[in-house]
């Protein structure tokens, strides 16, 4: 079955220090591969997308990720994070065979804490 | 604006009270999702829908009913809820096309007791 995975459960950085969130996926061909925000007490807002062409996509909030084919990874990062980036982020992909069809596949999500 | 608009918020009810949590959208959008988040296991899909009266299991249909007559809404019910329900629900919805992007709703916390 295709799935998605967060290695990291809980990240701690220092504001100002860079990031860099991590995301495996288990695909055949070319993935569409997204990347959401939780803040606390809100639904999940959408960063960025990955459907094809250039392998660095830039999202809103200062964020971007790289699509590597050969690692399966969809890696998210931020040069200088923000007190207020401190959230809950998953990495997800499109399901393309059998009833995972159309459906996005999540990963279990990286809690991000920032010190001050 | 744009949105997925749930509710209630937050319920609280009691073992076998059956309860309908309501989802509407305003992007006529064709594909509607309920998932539900528990500590340490992520979003799983509970039930979807492709178009109007056009529903399919998730990962966790188990204990849930869905049903989709008009485009715009797209109810969670329980019929017989019991505390391992207890979760955070999430609907969600997108255009047709694998590519395009869920908007999610605010979220439905509930507690059974």
């Amino acid at each position: 079955a295709q799935s998605v995975t967060q290695p990291d459960i809980h990240i701690t950085v220092s504001e100002g220090a860079s990031l860099e969130l991590r995301c495996n996926y288990s695909y055949g061909a070319t993935p569409y591969l997204f990347w959401y925000v939780q803040s606390p007490g809100q639904g999940l807002q959408l960063l960025l997308k990955y459907f094809s062409g250039d392998t660095l996509v830039q999202g809103i909030k200062g964020f971007e990720a790289e699509f590597k084919r050969s690692q399966s990874s969809f890696n998210l990062r931020k040069p200088s994070v923000h007190w207020s980036d401190a959230a809950e982020y998953f990495c997800a992909v499109v399901g393309n065979y059998g009833g995972s069809q159309g459906n996005l596949i999540f990963g279990k999500g990286t809690k991000l804490s920032v010190k001050p | 604006e744009a949105q997925v608009t749930q509710n209630p918020r937050y319920l609280i009810t009691v073992t076998g009270k059956k309860l309908t949590v309501t989802c509407s959208q305003n992007m006529n959008h064709e594909y509607m999702s309920w998932y539900r988040q528990d500590p340490g296991l992520g979003l799983r899909q509970i039930y979807y829908s492709m178009n109007v009266e056009v529903t399919d299991k998730g990962d966790v249909p188990e204990g849930y009913k869905v049903s989709r007559k008009e485009k715009r809404n797209f109810p969670l019910i329980l019929e017989s809820p019991s505390p391992n329900q207890t979760s955070l629900y999430f609907c969600a919805s997108k255009p047709q096309g694998g590519g395009s992007p869920l908007h999610f709703g605010n979220g439905t916390r509930l507690t059974v007791t």
